[in-house]
């Protein structure tokens, strides 16, 4: 069955620092990528996506690229912010269904970034 | 900005009783769902439902477990008869059409003691 395995936690960063958090994937076909984020005290919300190979997702400050030949996702930010502490959830969504909506997530990773 | 609400935001409750857990969706939304991460796990699916039934359940969603949508604003997971191993994170979630992102709430914290 489909699965994601994404870099266990917790990370803790420096402000500033560069940001890696490693995301994979096992899917039949070509799912759609995902990477959520939680805030303390917060709903998951969508961070950025990507839906087929190649695709670069990117939203404050964050990227991801769909690398089909490595089956990954990895999670990226230049530079953090104390504002970015949260856990981080890579998920897929396979191609199935009209009506699917079946996300396949990882575990989270928890990231705390320090001033 | 419109938001998915859940209630309570944590809840404990001896093993064996029912337990109803409050989702009220985003208000044009159309269809609806069902997470848990159980603690250091994964999130994993639970249920989807639309125009008031049940379309797609994983193995997970057992006969303790139902849902319903009493009236047209909440929608609600029910656990029969909590066991131990139901203690998780829950989480609701609502999109408003296909090819559309799910929005989530911020969760239920259940514990079975």
């Amino acid at each position: 069955g489909d699965s994601v395995t994404q870099m266990e936690g917790p990370v803790t960063l420096s402000e500033e620092a560069f940001l890696t958090i490693n995301c994979t994937y096992t899917a039949t076909g070509y799912p759609s990528l995902f990477w959520y984020v939680q805030y303390p005290g917060e709903g998951l919300q969508l961070l950025l996506k990507a839906t087929k190979a190649d695709d670069k997702g990117s939203n404050k400050g964050f990227e991801a690229t769909y690398r089909k030949e490595t089956t990954s996702f990895h999670l990226e930010k230049g530079s953090v912010q104390v504002s970015d502490s949260a856990v981080y959830f890579c998920a897929l969504r396979a191609r199935s269904g009209a009506g699917s909506y079946q996300l396949t997530f990882g575990k989270g990773t928890k990231l705390s970034v320090i001033p | 900005e419109p938001e998915v609400t859940q209630t309570p935001s944590h809840q404990v409750t001896q093993m064996g009783q029912e337990v109803i857990l409050r989702c009220v969706p985003i208000s044009n939304h159309l269809y609806f769902y069902w997470y848990r991460q159980i603690l250091g796990q994964k999130v994993e699916f639970l249920v989807s439902f639309y125009n008031n039934e049940i379309s797609e359940k994983s193995e997970i969603f057992d006969d303790q477990f139902s849902v319903e949508r009493p009236d047209g604003s909440n929608f609600t997971l029910k656990i029969r008869s909590t066991k131990l191993e139901d203690s998780a994170m829950y989480f609701c979630a609502s999109r408003t059409a296909l090819n559309t992102e799910a929005f989530f709430g911020q969760g239920t914290r259940l514990t079975v003691v």
